[in-house]
């Protein structure tokens, strides 16, 4: 079965800076590779997504690049501010169905 | 809000009991998943249902099993519960059963002693 590995498992960054998430996934065979942003005890909320047809999605603040060659996908958050902080996970999902396979969780903390 | 709505919020049990779990999922939408997420872990997929029918399941032993009804709501039943089963309990629906947007509802904290 598809496997997502995710790094790192915390960051910290100044306001304004950027912060850059990584994740790396098992079956060529996914295909969708969503993004969610989870606030403590809330639930989690997709901020992003993107195809294997695609090599890159950006939204506003946010941008998304996957490499298909090598299997990974990348999170990008520019001018990051105190309202980011929370834990995005990473997932993959393949031809079989909406099923997701998520990785471990990045806690992000941007500092004022 | 996202329309998918679960119950309860907050379950204590008893190790060796039983729960059932709700999900209500947003409107237009025939797909319902189920996850487990335990504290500082991300979701594992326990299993997806597809218009009554379960059209895929994740590592999960049976003695989780789930229910689709004709509105496209959802059960997660599980039996013989254990303190390993402690967890935040997910229901996300969908679209469609193909690769489409998951809308997740605010979960069910599940604690078992």
């Amino acid at each position: 079965g598809e496997n997502v590995e995710q790094h790192p498992s915390t960051l910290s960054v100044q306001e304004g800076d950027s912060a850059v998430i990584k994740c790396t996934y098992s079956d060529s065979a996914s295909n969708y590779f969503p993004w969610y942003k989870q606030e403590l005890g809330k639930r989690p909320q997709l901020i992003i997504d993107i195809r294997s047809n695609v090599g890159e999605k950006k939204d506003q603040r946010i941008a998304v690049t996957l490499n298909k060659t090598a299997k990974h996908f990348s999170l990008h958050i520019t001018e990051t501010q105190p309202e980011d902080s929370a834990v995005y996970f990473c997932a993959g999902s393949g031809n079989a169905g909406n099923m997701l396979t998520f990785g471990g969780g990045t806690r992000l903390m941007v500092k004022p | 809000e996202t329309g998918v709505t679960q119950s309860p919020t907050h379950l204590i049990k008893t190790r060796g009991q039983q729960v059932t779990l709700r999900c209500s999922s947003q409107s237009g939408h025939n797909t319902v998943s189920w996850y487990q997420q335990a504290l500082g872990q991300g979701p594992q997929f326990i299993f997806q249902y597809y218009r009554e029918e379960e059209n895929g399941r994740g590592n999960f032993p049976p003695r989780f099993s789930g229910l689709q009804f004709p509105n496209y709501s959802s059960e997660l039943n599980v039996n013989a519960l254990e303190l390993d089963d402690s967890a935040l309990y997910l229901c996300a629906s969908s679209p469609t059963e193909m690769n489409t947007e998951a809308f997740f509802g605010q979960g069910t904290r599940l604690t078992v002693v």
